[in-house]
């Protein structure tokens, strides 16, 4: 099962406050988990990402939480600011058969905080 | 450092024409990976380069195809275009091997009336 799903679909958080996105993911082959944050008419910007032998990772107001038992991961912003609102995408990747390392992404989750 | 840039940036083509698309991978980066991003959609897997070769496809039928150059840049192909084509076309290029982070390029808007 290729899939990624990703909760919820759109979100609306006040400034300073905390937002939390999730994903699920079917494939334990997977071992690579990237979050992209993309505005509208820009390619999708690398934020974070972690791999499956940790459970968490935080950069600045950022942090991944991994539950590999449970095959779900989320992302936390902090101090939610205006300026990040943005379409927040999950991602999983492995190795193809052929080598490549292909990222299967989530739907995406629409991100507004409100000032 | 030079990101990943695309071109053209918009394109309009009516259906059955064919299309080619531009990018330029990062400095020091030399696999290069296409993906089509629907309106409201994430983006899909179409196919990747490294060392001038497809290395892996998604779900993509033979009319898309593409080229990777000595300099690692890539063109993305598709014959006989449909109207469900229209999208946004992202390169991501990485560096060698896996686990490697995929860092996109800001797309080419297709559309295909």
């Amino acid at each position: 099962q290729q899939q990624v799903k990703q909760s919820p679909q759109s979100l609306i958080v006040q400034k300073g406050g905390i937002s939390i996105i999730n994903c699920a993911y079917e494939n334990t082959a997977f071992d690579y988990f990237p979050w992209y944050q993309q505005f509208p008419g820009k390619g999708p910007a690398l934020l974070i990402a972690i791999r499956p032998d940790v459970s968490e990772k935080k950069e600045g107001r950022f942090t991944i939480s991994f539950n590999k038992s449970a095959k779900q991961f989320s992302l936390h912003i902090m101090d939610s600011q205006p300026g990040d609102s943005a379409t927040y995408f999950c991602a999983a990747s492995m190795a193809s058969t052929e080598g490549a390392q292909k990222l299967v992404f989530g739907q995406g989750t629409r991100l507004t905080i409100n000032p | 450092e030079t990101g990943v840039t695309q071109s053209p940036t918009h394109l309009i083509k009516t259906r059955g024409q064919q299309v080619t698309l531009r990018c330029s991978s990062q400095s020091g980066h030399n696999t290069v990976s296409w993906y089509q991003q629907a309106l409201g959609q994430g983006p899909q897997f179409i196919f990747q380069y490294y060392r001038e070769e497809e290395n892996g496809r998604g779900n993509f039928p033979p009319r898309f195809s593409g080229l990777q150059f000595p300099n690692y840049s890539s063109e993305l192909n598709v014959n006989a275009l449909e109207l469900d084509d229209s999208a946004l076309y992202l390169c991501a290029s990485s560096m060698e091997g896996g686990y490697n982070e995929q860092f996109f390029g800001p797309g080419t808007r297709l559309t295909v009336l």
